[in-house]
């Protein structure tokens, strides 16, 4: 199984809604990755977990909270978000964190629309 | 954090070599050199990764500078399916890929 899932793939949510985003791999990977990318822009950094542990946080306002219950899962919790918060947001894994990270295995993505 | 610079766009015909040129002058002694594509709707794809030595797989090569201040990508045989944009990205000394701006490669038959 090389497969990062994330779910779901579409999400509609108002101004003051609190959803969440999810992201699964069962590579056995120890770094997970959330990007954001808008149209037409590359991908974003936003924040990287390695070993379960906040490594990275590229200074993403607090109404995205990023949650790491296990090795093999990652959540994105959105509250209060703003229309221009509208994009794909993408998950990835890889084997290890720090600067040999190896491959990154990326997933198709969450649509994200904010009404 | 060091940056990247590729060109915008480059094109190339179906079966003929593709090399795509990546200056990373910053680069510090721990940045390994990653290259990611990217196709319509989809997520990025992974493509090749090196620190030093060139490295073949089988999408491409990567060639590094012996400074290692650029590297360039190599696809040996475009077809219409490496039509994408293409990623040169330094993986930083926490793991911090950041994307640039890309290379969009058209293929023309």
């Amino acid at each position: 199984d090389t497969e990062v899932t994330q779910t779901p793939k579409h999400l509609v949510m108002g101004m003051t809604n609190k959803k969440s985003l999810k992201c699964e791999q069962h590579m056995g990977h120890r770094a997970m990755y959330w990007y954001k990318q808008k149209a037409k822009k590359p991908p974003e950094l936003m924040f990287v977990y390695s070993y379960e542990k906040l490594s990275i946080n590229e200074s993403v306002p607090s109404r995205f909270s990023p949650e790491c219950p296990n090795s093999s899962l990652l959540n994105l919790h959105l509250h209060a978000l703003q229309p221009e918060d509208s994009a794909l947001y993408l998950c990835a894994s890889s084997h290890r964190g720090g600067a040999n990270t190896g491959e990154l295995f990326f997933g198709e993505g969450s649509r994200l629309t904010v009404l | 954090d060091a940056k990247t610079t590729q060109p915008n766009s480059m094109e190339s015909n179906e079966e003929e070599p593709v090399h795509l040129p990546c200056n990373h002058s910053t680069i510090s002694g721990t940045d390994y050199i990653h290259w990611y594509r990217q196709l319509p709707s989809q997520g990025p794809e992974y493509v090749i990764h090196g620190l030093t030595s060139n490295v073949n797989n089988r999408m491409a090569s990567l060639a590094i500078a012996e400074d290692r201040k650029s590297s360039t990508l190599i696809l040996h045989r475009a077809t219409l399916r490496d039509a994408a944009v293409y990623y040169c990205i330094l993986s930083g000394s926490w793991g911090k890929l950041q994307f640039g701006a890309g290379t969009q490669v058209v293929v023309t038959p």
